[in-house]
C-alpha cells in the first residue's frame, strides 16, 4: 500500500509566477490534509479537505491560495503570483473517514522555493 | 485555542545515552491525542509514538517512551539506547477528538547525537 504521495518534491518559482502542488492520499483516505513549514518552524495547518469539499481553510491565507480534492485525481494546493515569503516546505497529510482511526500520515512535502 | 510549547530549540545526547524532550500544551478538553512526530533530514514526517489522553497509561514504542501528566499538561519523549540513526528534529502535536481534527505543532527540537 503505497504512502501519501506529493509532487513534485522540489518546485522553484519566480515572483509573479504560479504555483501547483499535487497529493495524493494513501489508497482509501477521503480526507486531505494540507500543513505548512516555514524555515526553522513546526507545521502550520492550512486546509482540510474531503473528496469535493473544502471542511475547514482557517489557516489558509485570504489571497492567492486555493486548494481543491476533485472526485477523481489528486489533491492540489495552488499558490497564485508567489511571493518570497512563500518559500517554505508543504506537507499533504491524509486520513480514513472520520472516526476509524486518530492518526495523519504525512507525504514527503513539496519544498517550494521563490526566487 | 489550543497551543503547543517546545521549549529546547538544540538538545545534545551521547550514543548509548537517554535524553528527554519535554513538550507542554494548553487546552480546555478533556480528551484529546497527543504526537511525537520525528523529521529527519530528509524532512519526512515520521510517527514516533502516540498518546490517547484518556489512557493513564504512559505509552511506549521500542526505545521511545512518553511521560504523560494530564494535570500538568506535560508530555516528554524519552529516547533510551540513543543511536546516530535518532539524530533528527522532533516535533510534538496535538490533535483534539472533535472539529476538523487538525494537528497543531510545537516549534520543534533539534536532537544531535554524538559518537
Amino acid at each position: 500500500n503505497a504512502g501519501v504521495m506529493q509532487n513534485p518534491r522540489h518546485l522553484v518559482r519566480r515572483r509573479g509566477q504560479e504555483a501547483r502542488l499535487r497529493c495524493s492520499p494513501m489508497k482509501g483516505h477521503s480526507h486531505v490534509y494540507w500543513y505548512r513549514q516555514l524555515p526553522e518552524e513546526g507545521l502550520k495547518f492550512m486546509v482540510y479537505l474531503q473528496k469535493e469539499n473544502i471542511i475547514d481553510e482557517s489557516g489558509m491565507p485570504k489571497e492567492r491560495f486555493s486548494a481543491e480534492f476533485p472526485k477523481e485525481g489528486p489533491s492540489i494546493l495552488r499558490i497564485q503570483q508567489v511571493v518570497r515569503g512563500d518559500s517554505a516546505a508543504y506537507f499533504c497529510a491524509s486520513s480514513p473517514p472520520r472516526g476509524s482511526t486518530d492518526t495523519q500520515y504525512f507525504g514527503p512535502g513539496t519544498r517550494l522555493t521563490v526566487l | 485555542a489550543q497551543t503547543v510549547t517546545q521549549s529546547q530549540p538544540e538538545m545534545s545526547v551521547q550514543e548509548a545515552e537517554t535524553v528527554t524532550l519535554s513538550c507542554t500544551y494548553d487546552t480546555s478538553e478533556s480528551d484529546y491525542y497527543l504526537f511525537w512526530y520525528k523529521q529527519p533530514p530528509s524532512r519526512q514526517m515520521i510517527l514516533v509514538i502516540r498518546q490517547e489522553a484518556y489512557k493513564q497509561q504512559n505509552a511506549t514504542e521500542n526505545r521511545f517512551s512518553v511521560n504523560f501528566q494530564k494535570a500538568a499538561k506535560s508530555f516528554s519523549l524519552k529516547i533510551s539506547d540513543s543511536q546516530l540513526g535518532d539524530a533528527a528534529m522532533y516535533f510534538c502535536a496535538y490533535r483534539s477528538t472533535s472539529g476538523t481534527y487538525k494537528y497543531i505543532f510545537g516549534t520543534g527540537t533539534r536532537l544531535k547525537v554524538l559518537a
